[in-house]
């Protein structure tokens, strides 16, 4: 079973709002990763935290952004939602050069 | 040029058919590779990193070419339960890891 567990599973927001969704990483990775994943395309990087500290950015805008803790838990913040943002946004943990393990992800409807 | 391309799909395949998934990409500084797979609303999960000699793991097979930036991945006696999606990925490694994704391409095994 994944190590990497992510809530809420799902959520409804309306344009404007702002959400906050979470991630706990596997034990041991001390780099997570965002993505974001919209209907029918692959995972479009948002940005990675290591140690605490943003260690590198996708092309997404400022009202995306995100918070790692000493636990290495991990928060990803969506501002003035707008309805595009709509998607499946995962969350992963790794170790250095082996692949990522996901979150099952958190499904964000923006209506 | 998108980074990471894939055949677009989708594969409808035959029980017991051998089927080949293509996909290169654009950055000749990538350090490491990977197939992952990825069922109906579900998040990705590992299936098998890929190396410059090759690798098997049972009817898996992986190829990198790193001199044409080419990654593939065949997969022989199809069973129903490939029928998923299967992501290519590359590791730019720019800033640590930095998991690029392929779109995906759509396996669909027919009894």
């Amino acid at each position: 079973e994944t190590g990497v567990t992510q809530s809420p599973t799902h959520l409804i927001k309306t344009r404007g709002q702002q959400v906050t969704l979470r991630c706990s990483s596997q034990s041991g990775h001390n780099t997570v990763s965002w993505y974001q994943q919209a209907l029918g395309q692959g995972p479009q990087f948002i940005f990675q935290y290591y140690r605490e500290e943003e260690n590198g950015r996708g092309n997404f805008p400022p009202r995306f952004s995100g918070l790692q803790f000493p636990n290495y838990s991990s928060e990803l913040n969506v501002n003035a939602l707008e309805l595009d943002d709509s998607a499946l946004y995962l969350c992963a943990s790794s170790l250095v050069d082996y692949g990522y393990t996901f979150g099952s992800g958190t499904r964000l409807t923006v209506v | 040029r998108k980074e990471v391309e894939q055949d677009p799909g989708p594969f409808n395949v035959p029980e017991g058919a051998t089927v080949a998934f293509n996909c290169t990409y654009s950055n000749s500084a990538s350090q490491s590779f990977f197939w992952y797979r990825q069922d109906c609303r579900k998040e990705p999960k590992l299936l098998m990193s890929v190396y410059s000699s090759g690798n098997e793991d049972g009817r898996f097979t992986a190829q990198l070419n790193r001199a044409s930036q080419y990654i593939s991945l065949l997969i022989r006696d199809s069973k129903l339960s490939d029928s998923a999606t299967y992501l290519c990925v590359v590791n730019e490694g720019n800033y640590g890891q930095n998991f690029v994704f392929g779109p995906g391409t759509r396996l669909s095994v027919l009894p």
